[in-house]
């Protein structure tokens, strides 16, 4: 199993440009998060899934959107990049909402300037 | 929202010492967890932690679940170079859905 994928591994955008950072797990979990750590900080959740098909609100969901078509991938949306989306993305899943195991991707460096 | 505090922020030791630290709320708890992250690398779980004063152990590593339901503790005996990196706790709080709150870290250093 590869577990937790994301890609790509680093990215840097001009502002106003869109990306999707890709996040694919093979575990048939059902539960899916996006995290944005930021320096010093701990990690905050963007959006989450709870399967394919539904999809709801984090912490901080402002700029950022999300689709589940699938089990295995939960793709997240940048429309309108802005400096303050500079940060490392993180994609996590786990089977169950109890989530005592989530298992994380490796990360996305993003950079907006 | 949620905050957790975490101390100490840093901390550099000698191989072979123990290592304490700390992840405090302002609110109750009912899930406490414990992960550590390496460079360039996601965060992996170490503890998971379900009622207050529950006691667990993974290999060198020890954390306790606080009896107010506030705090949690981790604890690394016999330090050794593998264990740099930063330590996150992460907590459910009563009356938050599904999802986790995470603290800022704690980054230990191993010194030879």
């Amino acid at each position: 199993n590869a577990g937790v994928t994301q890609t790509p591994k680093f990215r840097i955008l001009k502002i106003g440009q869109s990306m999707t950072l890709q996040c694919a797990q093979d575990m048939n979990h059902n539960y899916m998060y996006w995290y944005r750590q930021d320096p010093g900080m701990g990690l905050k959740l963007i959006y989450y899934s709870v399967g394919a098909g539904i999809t709801d609100k984090g912490e901080v969901p402002n700029g950022y959107n999300v689709s589940r078509s699938t089990t295995e991938d939960f793709p997240l949306r940048l429309e309108l990049a802005a400096p303050s989306q500079t940060s490392v993305y993180f994609c996590a899943s786990s089977y169950s909402s109890r989530g005592n195991e989530q298992f994380f991707g490796p990360g996305t460096r993003l950079t907006v300037l | 929202g949620q905050q957790l505090n975490q101390s100490p922020q840093s901390m550099f030791i000698q191989e072979g010492e123990d290592v304490s630290m700390n992840c405090t709320s302002s609110s109750i708890f009912n899930t406490w967890l414990w992960y550590k992250q390496d460079p360039g690398e996601g965060p992996v779980l170490l503890i998971a932690l379900y009622k207050a004063g529950e006691l667990t152990s993974n290999g060198r590593l020890t954390a306790q679940f606080g009896i107010t339901r506030k705090d949690s503790f981790l604890n690394i005996s016999a330090s050794i170079p593998s264990d740099v990196g930063i330590y996150f706790c992460a907590g459910r709080p009563d009356n938050y859905g599904q999802n986790f709150v995470f603290g800022p870290g704690t980054r230990l250093s191993v010194l030879p």
